[in-house]
């Protein structure tokens, strides 16, 4: 079975820093990887995700994420933040092969952003 | 469009009481659905998942049931609320592999 380990359950930048956030997967086969975003008392909604090809993988927001297999990681950045930005972020991998499709997260990550 | 619907936003209920949220989208066929908790520091635990009517797999073993009595309907239920049963709730769908969708969640304060 697949999991997801996200590193940091807390973390604070200064307004227009960069940031990181750092994702690493367990699976024995082939993956497909997301990041989803939660604002506050809502539901979750896709950053971006990768499935297949480039390993730079670009969303929305201007954030950016990078698969790297040997490291199987996903880490996801964005070169400068906004306070709009604060929220929680989700990792999550699905089996890209046959079978039913069950999305498994990490426990998440809460970027603060501060003015 | 596609769209999902869940209500209700917020509830508070006493121990031992039922509980039904209840889930729907529009605009697909056939969809999957999923009900996921949320609590505090546990990221997202996948409750129940459907890929049909009355076809409905349960991931983890608890208190909770759940049905799925149209093609695009999703209910989640409870005879007797537990404590434990907190937590912020999550139906959401899909039709691929590449994307799941949400809905805006349900907040269920038991007291």
């Amino acid at each position: 079975a697949q999991s997801v380990t996200q590193l940091d359950s807390q973390v604070p930048v200064f307004e227009e820093a960069p940031v990181e956030l750092r994702c690493n997967y367990s699976s024995s086969v082939s993956v497909y990887l997301f990041w989803y975003v939660q604002y506050p008392n809502q539901g979750l909604q896709l950053l971006l995700k990768y499935l297949s090809g480039s390993t730079l993988v670009k969303g929305i927001n201007g954030f950016e994420a990078e698969f790297n297999k040997s490291q199987t990681s996903f880490h996801l950045r964005k070169p400068s933040v906004h306070i709009s930005d604060t929220a929680e972020y989700f990792c999550a991998v699905t089996l890209s092969g046959a079978g039913s499709y069950q999305l498994t997260f990490g426990k998440g990550t809460k970027l603060s952003v501060i003015p | 469009s596609q769209t999902i619907h869940q209500w209700p936003a917020t509830l508070v209920q006493p121990v031992g009481s039922p509980l039904s949220l209840e889930c729907t989208v529009e605009g697909t066929s056939n969809p999957n659905l999923y009900w996921y908790r949320q609590a505090a520091g546990r990221g997202l635990q996948l409750l129940f998942y459907s890929i049909g009517i009355d076809q409905i797999s349960s991931e983890v073993p608890q208190n909770l049931s759940a049905s799925r009595p149209q093609d695009r309907q999703f209910i989640l239920s409870s005879k007797k609320l537990l404590l434990s049963d907190s937590g912020f709730y999550l139906c959401a769908w899909s039709v691929t592999r590449e994307e799941l969708f949400f809905g805006e969640g349900s907040r269920l304060t038991v007291l």
